[in-house]
């Protein structure tokens, strides 16, 4: 099946800094999605990819569609506390007459030291 | 508006006891609905999924088990939990025809 390589799985940065987090695949996929996770809620979206090489900014986050359409990257700039929390990549087949599901990556905590 | 509630929020059951956890969707119709189960703040599990009213496809054999009684309700149940049952539960939904998936405000299981 399809899996996808998260990492890194945890990082501890200083407040004010930039993060930068990355996915691979093994396969190709037609979308990439990038959740954020604070502790005891569910996953919230933060930016969908649809095309390949395509790179979609939301105000302090940016996140782009490999060109090979097989790996994703997420920046975070300028990081603050809040920014505290679990970040999800998921990549997705579109197939015709299937149900849709996304592959999740294993997660990066990211903990900002004041 | 496009919402996804889940109930109950928490909950702390006895091994053996039964489960039901319950998702309702709103803003949407006839959605594709799945049930996630996220063990010690990591990885999300796809545990079931549904496309229509009693139609329930199983990612993982196990203890549990999904029905779909309405075209926005999907329901995660067990007869007898383990303690291995543990852990974060999740639904989700994907609105309009973008690929984009959202999911609820979670109910956590602890079976002691």
């Amino acid at each position: 099946g399809q899996q996808l390589n998260q990492s890194p799985q945890s990082m501890f940065i200083q407040e004010g800094e930039d993060v930068s987090m990355n996915c691979t695949s093994s396969s190709i996929f037609n979308t990439w999605l990038w959740y954020k996770q604070d502790p005891g809620e569910g996953p919230v979206l933060l930016i969908a990819l649809y095309k390949a090489g395509e790179l979609t900014s939301n105000g302090r986050l940016t996140a782009q569609f490999g060109i090979t359409r097989k790996d994703s990257f997420l920046n975070i700039s300028a990081s603050i506390p809040s920014d505290v929390g679990i970040y999800f990549c998921a990549g997705q087949v579109v197939s015709s007459g299937s149900a849709r599901q996304l592959t999740f990556g294993s997660g990066t905590q990211l903990t900002v030291l004041p | 508006s496009q919402t996804i509630h889940q109930w109950p929020a928490t909950l702390v059951q006895p091994v053996g006891s039964p489960l039901s956890l319950e998702c309702t969707v709103e803003g949407t119709s006839n959605p594709n609905l799945y049930w996630y189960r996220q063990a010690a703040g990591r990885g999300l599990q796809l545990l079931f999924y549904s496309v229509g009213i009693g139609q329930i496809s199983s990612e993982v054999p196990q203890n549990l088990s999904a029905s779909r009684p309405q075209d926005r309700q999907f329901i995660l149940s067990s007869k007898k939990l383990l303690l291995s049952d543990s852990g974060f539960y999740l639904c989700a939904c994907f609105f309009g025809g973008a690929g984009e998936l959202f999911f609820g405000e979670g109910s956590r299981l602890t079976v002691l």
